[in-house]
């Protein structure tokens, strides 16, 4: 069972707030990932962690941040959302133990800009 | 640089009948892994199967096996005996094991569709 979990699910927010999406995992996996997906599309890596202290930029160019400040949490934050910014955000965690270690994946927020 | 390239935008296969969703790769780590997820319309990710790069034989896992060819850079999946329930997408996804190549990426995904 993994325990991997994005709060909140659906967000619908107007131009120009704002907002902090958050993501834990209570799996003591060092690897954290975000991804950005249209409904049926491809997912975009934006952000990625190797540990605490520890991001990256992804292969998408984003205007999201991020930050990693403890091992289980791996928020991501947008200082002022527009439209384009309507897409599904996806948080994964993956460990070191052993190579083939899957990641987990949340439940993913929905974010609406209006 | 890596790259998950998947060329088949949608499949439709016969209930009961086997499929094979391709997925090639690139990249220039020598150790990696590969891994299928599937997407249903609910949007949840569900790992399917894993294979490392140096594994000797073919992953499989219930239903599911990849058809793992190094030196074609293919990682195919094959899903036996497909069921209804197995329409989603499914996701190509790679991820090295050294230095700048730990991360994870998908290809564009292949959207499944069974049909009684």
């Amino acid at each position: 069972e993994a325990d991997i979990y994005q709060t909140p699910r659906y967000l619908v927010i107007g131009t120009g707030k704002k907002i902090t999406l958050e993501c834990s995992q209570t799996m003591g996996h060092d690897k954290m990932y975000w991804y950005q997906q249209d409904p049926g599309m491809e997912l975009h890596l934006i952000h990625y962690s190797y540990g605490v202290n520890s991001t990256e930029k992804g292969d998408l160019s984003s205007e999201s941040t991020v930050s990693r400040i403890r091992t289980e949490h791996f928020p991501l934050t947008l200082e002022s959302a527009r439209p384009s910014h309507t897409s599904q955000y996806l948080c994964a965690s993956s460990g070191i133990r052993g190579r083939n270690t899957e990641a987990f994946f949340g439940q993913g927020t929905r974010l609406t800009v209006v | 640089a890596q790259k998950i390239t998947q060329t088949q935008p949608g499949m439709f296969v016969q209930e009961k009948e086997a499929v094979t969703l391709d997925c090639t790769y690139d990249t220039s780590d020598q150790s990696y892994g590969l891994f299928w997820y599937k997407q249903p319309s609910s949007g949840e990710m569900i790992f399917l199967i894993y294979q490392g790069s140096y594994d000797e034989q073919n992953a499989t896992e219930g239903r599911y096996s990849l058809n793992f060819q190094k030196a074609r850079k293919s990682a195919n999946l094959v899903i036996s005996a497909s069921q209804l329930g197995d329409s989603a997408m499914y996701f190509c996804a790679m991820r090295g094991f050294s230095g700048g190549y730990n991360k994870l990426i998908f290809g564009a995904g292949t959207r499944l569709a069974v049909h009684p």
